[in-house]
C-alpha cells in the first residue's frame, strides 16, 4: 500500500521560513517515472499547484512562488522536503504533498497538513 | 499560465439525477492531460479521472470524463449520496504550473 504523510509546524510567524516533509510509504523516489508534488488550499479555496520533484532530480515550480520555493529530495530517507521563505498569513492554507509520476495526475495524496501563518 | 474555468459554481440536484460539470481552458491542454478530483470536506482530493477520459483505480464507472483541447466535461450518470461534494479540475500538460479550476459544489437540492 502506497502512502504519503505530510509533516511540519502548524503555526508560524510572517516573514519565516517554512519547512514540510512528505514521507512517502510503499514507494520509491529512486524509482523511474516518480514524482511528488505539493499542493496547496486555503481555507474554503480552491487548490493550488506548488512545486514538483521527479526521480531523476528534475524539479519544476509554480512561476508566481518560484522566488519563495525550494524543493528537494532525501532517496534514503524516502522524504521530499518542501521550503517556503518570507511567510505571510495569506499562506494560511492545508498542504498536500501527492504523487504523480510521467503522464499521470495527481493519484495519491497525503493527507495534509494545516499551516497558520500568525504572530 | 493555463486558467481553467469551471462550471456552474454550484448544482443542485437529489440523488438518482446526471449531473454534467464544465471545465473551460484558455488554451489547449497539451496530450488532454486533464483531471478531475472529488473532495470532501476535511478530506484530500481523490482522483477520479486522468487524461480526461480515463477513470482511475476503483472509481465507479458512472463517472466519466469527456472533451478535448479547451472543453472538458465530467459527468456523474446517476449522482449517489456520497458523490455530493466539491469537484476540481485540474490540467497537467505542458509547462507548469499544473493549475486547478476553481471547483463545482455539488450539493443536494
Amino acid at each position: 500500500q502506497i502512502t504519503l504523510k505530510e509533516s511540519g509546524p502548524t503555526l508560524v510567524k510572517p516573514t519565516q521560513t517554512l519547512t514540510l516533509t512528505c514521507t512517502l510509504s510503499g514507494l520509491s523516489l529512486s524509482t523511474s517515472g516518480v514524482g511528488v508534488a505539493w499542493i496547496r488550499q486555503p481555507p474554503g479555496k480552491a487548490l493550488e499547484w506548488l512545486a514538483l520533484i521527479y526521480w531523476d532530480d528534475d524539479k519544476r515550480y509554480s512561476p508566481s512562488l518560484r522566488s519563495r520555493l525550494t524543493i528537494t529530495k532525501d532517496t534514503s530517507r524516502n522524504q521530499v522536503v518542501l521550503t517556503m521563505t518570507n511567510m505571510d498569513p495569506v499562506d494560511t492554507a492545508t498542504y498536500y504533498c501527492a504523487r504523480k509520476r510521467l503522464g499521470y495526475a495527481s493519484d495519491i495524496w497525503g493527507q495534509g497538513t494545516m499551516v497558520t501563518v500568525s504572530s | 499560465e493555463i486558467v481553467l474555468t469551471q462550471s456552474p459554481g454550484t448544482l443542485s440536484l437529489s440523488p438518482g439525477e446526471r449531473a454534467t460539470l464544465s471545465c473551460r481552458a484558455t488554451q489547449s491542454v497539451s496530450s488532454n492531460y486533464l483531471a478531475w478530483y472529488q473532495q470532501k470536506p476535511g478530506q484530500a482530493p481523490r482522483l477520479l479521472i486522468y487524461g480526461a477520459s480515463n477513470r482511475a483505480t476503483g472509481i465507479p464507472d458512472r463517472f466519466s470524463g469527456s472533451g478535448s483541447g479547451t472543453d472538458f466535461t465530467l459527468t456523474i450518470s446517476r449522482l449517489e449520496p456520497e458523490d455530493f461534494a466539491m469537484y476540481y479540475c485540474q490540467q497537467y500538460g505542458s509547462s507548469p504550473p499544473w493549475t486547478f479550476g476553481q471547483g463545482t459544489k455539488v450539493e443536494i437540492k
